[in-house]
């Protein structure tokens, strides 16, 4: 069966520090993976996304992810993390032809003055 | 391009009164999906339309709820005889060509609120 995990709830870190929101995946073929950021009373937007290709892949606002198929995993990364960056994270993953979108149940990211 | 735009932002309907949720796809789009938001349950699928024809609603209450397109440029959700518990953020999103590697574009939502 298809899914997503993201084992952790909440995440709490320094501003400036480095961040890495965890994303472990279940599925057999060749994945779609995205992740979407969510601010406070706004819908979702996308931060990147990785079909292919170089396993690390760039976003916006200096985000990115690593895929990694041995791992099963798609983990969410920033050198340094700025107040502004305070909202709920998904990873999402899609099952190629299948036209549902596997949902992770959130990241909600607290920075620390 | 304006992106997705939902109306109304909020709705406030008490319990039995219908609630119509609007959702204007980004043009040229042609897929658009329905989900629902709520801090218990999450983010939910509710429907999904491409080329305006209904591909899969499986995630709707099957009573009370539907969801048209009646043409390219919006899709409504149409909530009869609200229940509280139908309090939520309902998003709207659409895509290029439904999913695959296609990015998912999403409105801003519509609090409805179930007095």
């Amino acid at each position: 069966a298809q899914s997503v995990t993201q084992p952790d709830a909440r995440v709490t870190v320094s501003e400036g520090a480095s961040l890495q929101l965890r994303c472990k995946y279940s599925y057999s073929g060749t994945p779609y993976l995205f992740w979407y950021v969510q601010y406070p009373r706004q819908g979702l937007q996308l931060l990147l996304k990785y079909y292919s290709g170089d396993p690390v892949v760039q976003g916006v606002n200096g985000f990115e992810a690593e895929f990694s198929k041995s791992n099963s995993s798609f983990h969410l990364r920033k050198a340094s993390v700025h107040w502004s960056d305070s909202a709920v994270y998904f990873c999402v993953l899609s099952a190629g032809s299948n036209y549902q979108l596997i949902w992770g149940s959130g990241t909600k990211l607290i920075i620390k003055p | 391009n304006a992106g997705v735009i939902q109306t109304p932002r909020h709705k406030v309907t008490g319990k039995g009164q219908e609630a119509t949720l609007w959702c204007e796809p980004i043009s040229g789009h042609s897929a658009v999906f329905w989900y629902r938001q709520t801090i218990v349950q999450g983010l939910e699928f509710l429907t999904y339309f491409r080329n305006q024809a209904p591909i899969d609603d499986s995630g709707m209450p099957k009573e009370r709820f539907s969801a048209q397109m009646p043409n390219q440029s919006h899709s409504t959700l149409k909530i009869q005889s609200t229940q509280p518990q139908d309090s939520a953020v309902y998003l709207c999103a659409s895509s290029l060509e439904g999913l695959g590697e296609n990015t998912l574009y999403f409105g801003a939502g519509t609090r409805l609120s179930v007095l």
